[in-house]
Formats: structure tokens, sequence, C-alpha cells
């Protein structure tokens, strides 16, 4: 299986600051990662797919990239409407896995 | 607009088989280089992949839970189903439908239903 090691587990921002979340996959993935927004109670939305390209309505302060087989999720200034959790996941290879998730809050 | 809702009982004995429906509205199961599946999350932790059903009837399972687990699909009601037999309070969790396409991530979900495993 791959392994997504997710980073930080929790983070806590002030309206306006760049967050950043990393996730590092276990082997080669090329672009198959993806990241979603998970609000309590509510399902998963899918945010970004094959690492950086945006889902139609997400809004341009959030993008991803990838080097190697670190990839990087990024708010460029935390709304409070980003409060939420967030987890990248691998589609490379199955079974298709999940980060541990990070959870954003405001400060 | 696609629509998943998923549909069961909220309350399992351990030993037994949970049972899950997820009906798809505003599109159809039948619909070619689409993968119907479920993934469920634990209360406060993490989402694991349950397995998937192509639109052909192919299956695949995550190896952690493939002993126990089938998934099948009724394009005459539009509809998916996952069977989890031998429960244990380990799999209380809030299960989740989805559907992806082919080398592609999960785009749309079903709202979520939380199975509880008690006697």
């Amino acid at each position: 299986d791959i392994q997504m090691t997710q980073s930080p587990s929790s983070l806590s921002a002030s309206v306006g600051d760049r967050v950043i979340i990393t996730c590092q996959a276990s082997q080669d993935i090329s672009n198959y990662l993806s990241w979603y927004q998970q609000k309590p109670g509510k399902a998963p939305k899918l945010l970004i797919y094959y690492a950086s390209n945006l889902e139609t309505g997400v809004p341009s302060r959030i993008s991803g990239s990838r080097s190697g087989t670190d990839f990087t999720f990024t708010i460029s200034s935390l709304q409070p409407e980003d409060i939420a959790t967030y987890y990248c996941q691998q589609y490379d290879n199955l079974p298709l896995t999940f980060g541990g998730g990070t959870k954003v809050e405001i400060k | 607009q696609l629509q998943l809702q998923e549909s069961g009982p909220g309350l399992v004995k351990p030993s037994e088989t949970l049972s899950l429906t997820c009906a798809v509205s505003g599109g159809s199961v039948s619909s070619s280089n689409y993968y119907w599946g479920w993934i469920r999350q634990p209360p406060g932790k993490g989402l694991e992949w349950i397995g998937s059903i192509y639109y052909s009837g192919y299956t695949y399972y995550n190896p952690s839970l493939k002993s126990r687990v089938t998934i099948s699909v009724d394009t005459s009601r539009n509809q998916f189903s996952l069977k989890l037999s031998s429960v244990t309070a380990a799999d209380t969790a809030v299960y989740y439908c989805a559907r992806r396409r082919s080398a592609a991530p999960f785009d749309y979900w079903g709202q979520g239903t939380l199975v509880t495993v008690s006697s």
C-alpha cells in the first residue's frame, strides 16, 4: 500500500495568513494526488485533482503543487470559511489511500 | 446534478452483516468509465477506502477488508450496495458512497450515514 504522510495534523492561523499543508507519498504517484476539504458533519469536498488542478468553483486563494513525492496544499490568505479538516488522497494505485488529515483553526 | 444517498440500518449487532445502499439520481450507475465506491470514517478519525465497483460490475476491494466486503450494483434500481460481514465495534463509522472516473479522485459524495456496531 502507498502511505500518505500528511503534516501538520493541526494548525492555528490568523485570518489573512498563508497556510501550507504537506503530504508525502511513500512511492512515486506521479501527479495522481487530490485534496479534499471536510467540514464537521459533512462529506469531503474535492478541491484539487492531479496535484494542482482546481475543481470548478474553488477559490483561487487555494493551490496545490508537487515536487517528486512531496505535495503541498496552500491557502494564500486564510478566510473564516476555510476552517475545516483537509485530506490528501492518492489515486495512482489500489488500495486508494488518504493522508491522516490536517485540522485548520482560526487563531 | 448527480446526487448520491446512502441508506441502511444505523445499528448493527457484533458478528452480524452491515448492509448499506447508495441510491444514485441525476446520473446512471451504468455510465461507462465510472467507478462507484464506499469510504468510511470512524468517529473523530480519518478516511478509509473500502472498495469500488466499475460500471461493468468488476469490483476492487481494500485488502484490509477484502475477506468481509461485497459490493454489488443494481442497474434496474440505479443503486449500488455494500455488505460488510462479521462486524465488530471497530467497524463503527460514517459510511460514504461516492463516484470517481477512471484515473480521477472522488468528485461526488453522498452525505454519509453513521453505522454503530453494538449489542
